[in-house]
């Protein structure tokens, strides 16, 4: 089956950036897209099909999709961005999620 | 405005039968897929399944084939979770989710619509 790949944790300072990759066999092939998920709260979309914004997502969130790996990029990070991050892609007609990291912003 | 809410908490022994619910409201209900999305305690999320309420399609992923079953009531808008027999590792919050646009489902859909999730707790 198909596998998407995160690390665990990313640590950024405030106002810094931050890059969390996702990783998966030819997946620059595929659509990637981000969520973002707080404790005790249900996922929120920030990124869909590789570089899209939805509406109400700060311009800080980006992405990008190329090779074997998807990179979700937070510029100016802020003390509210820290969560998890999940990506999404899909194969074989099933959602595969990443295993998520951990943003902490100190 | 576009709702997903699911149903409340549940607390069940191993070998109990669960439905859980996730009603949809503010949108043409059949027309638009829904899927149900697993968040065991502490752990990430893992896709279980997606229906299409118009003809009942349903899709699992091979990991709940078999140990879910999904299925949608069009005259109430509600989609359903339901499980034979728990196991106190079915212990979870259970999300349902809809992408943003009806009709098929292609390689760029994505789920920008969240259900409040469903806890559900098996322990004997």
């Amino acid at each position: 089956s198909y596998e998407l790949t995160q690390p665990p944790s990313v640590s950024v300072s405030p106002g810094q950036t931050a890059s969390i990759t996702c990783s998966g066999d030819k997946l620059g092939d595929k659509y990637t897209c981000w969520y973002q998920q707080k404790p005790g709260q249900s996922p929120v979309l920030v990124i869909y099909q590789d570089t899209k914004r939805p509406s109400g997502i700060p311009e800080r969130f980006s992405g990008s999709n190329s090779g074997n790996t998807a990179t979700l990029t937070i510029s100016g990070t802020q003390t509210m961005d820290e969560a998890d991050y999940y990506c999404q892609a899909w194969d074989s007609n099933t959602v595969v999620f990443g295993g998520g990291t951990k943003l902490t912003v100190l | 405005e576009v709702q997903l809410v699911q149903s409340g908490a549940e607390v069940k022994k191993p070998g109990e039968s669960l439905k859980i619910s996730c009603k949809g409201s503010g949108y043409n209900f059949i027309n638009y897929w829904i899927g149900w999305v697993r968040q065991m305690p502490g752990k990430g999320l893992e896709w279980m399944g997606i229906i299409y309420p118009v003809d009942s399609d349903t899709r699992y992923s091979p990991s709940f084939q078999g140990q879910v079953t999904i299925s949608a009531d069009k005259s109430t808008s509600t989609v359903y979770l339901q499980w034979g027999s728990l196991k106190a590792s079915d212990t979870a919050i259970y999300y349902c989710a809809r992408p943003p646009q009806g009709g098929s489902l292609w390689s760029g859909s994505y789920f920008d619509y969240w259900g409040q999730g469903t806890l559900v707790t098996v322990s004997s």
